[in-house]
């Protein structure tokens, strides 16, 4: 299985409280991702970052917000959580390497998320 | 717009047996890689196969196998001799030119195998 690392795996919180969700990767890759899995499973690129200082929004417009000041970590924080944000976050990294279409992404085991 | 679809939400096969699983995509780019992603009940994504567009050998993986259609924008996946251990949603993914791999992803089709 490839080194990237999610915590923690599970989640329960009270509305409103603010939480991170933990992701790290040992493989020395620059880009990485944060995907939101809704209960039927769909994928929705929620953010991504090419390298350290460099993060931008996804397809998928979320509240959270992530942060890319290590080449390994990649953070993302939920300010204020409500039940709507309720779901499975995978994170994912490849190399950078220009326009490589071909690299694979690397899935982190995901965090599963519950907002009472 | 660029459309990732898997017509089958999902399957059962025996095991031992081949099934195959549908996907359609639509890009206007001339350059982009096709996926196949699975993930395994409770366990990380990894990748299956992979197929680049300006190829037209169909890829191998061991038990899978991919049937490109270009012109019709079409790409199955065939997985031959299926063990237990095939059970997972397969995701169709594709990374079109330009977009610096990242990745368009089907809906995903549940894939059970069956003793």
């Amino acid at each position: 299985e490839a080194d990237i690392y999610q915590t923690p795996r599970y989640l329960v919180i009270g509305t409103g409280k603010k939480i991170t969700l933990e992701c790290s990767q040992t493989m020395g890759h620059d880009k990485m991702y944060w995907y939101q899995q809704d209960p039927g499973m769909e994928l929705h690129l929620i953010h991504y970052s090419y390298g350290v200082n460099s993060t931008e929004k996804g397809d998928l417009s979320s509240e959270s917000t992530v942060s890319r000041i290590r080449t390994e970590h990649f953070p993302l924080t939920l300010e204020s959580a409500r039940p709507s944000h309720t779901s499975q976050y995978l994170c994912a990294s490849k190399p950078y390497r220009g326009d490589r279409l071909g690299d694979t992404q690397y899935f982190g085991p995901g965090t599963r998320l519950t907002v009472l | 717009a660029q459309t990732v679809t898997q017509s089958q939400p999902e399957m059962s096969v025996q095991e031992a047996e081949t099934v195959t699983l549908s996907c359609t995509y639509d890009t206007s780019e001339n350059n982009y890689y096709l996926f196949w992603y699975k993930q395994p009940p409770s366990r990380q994504m990894i990748l299956v196969i992979r197929q680049e567009a300006y190829k037209q050998q169909n890829a191998t993986e061991n038990r899978f196998s991919v049937n490109f259609q270009k012109a019709a924008k079409s790409f199955s996946l065939k997985i031959s001799d299926s063990q237990l251990g095939d059970t997972a949603m397969y995701f169709c993914a594709l990374a079109p030119g330009g977009s610096q791999g990242n990745l368009i992803f089907g809906k995903g089709t549940k894939l059970s195998v069956k003793p």
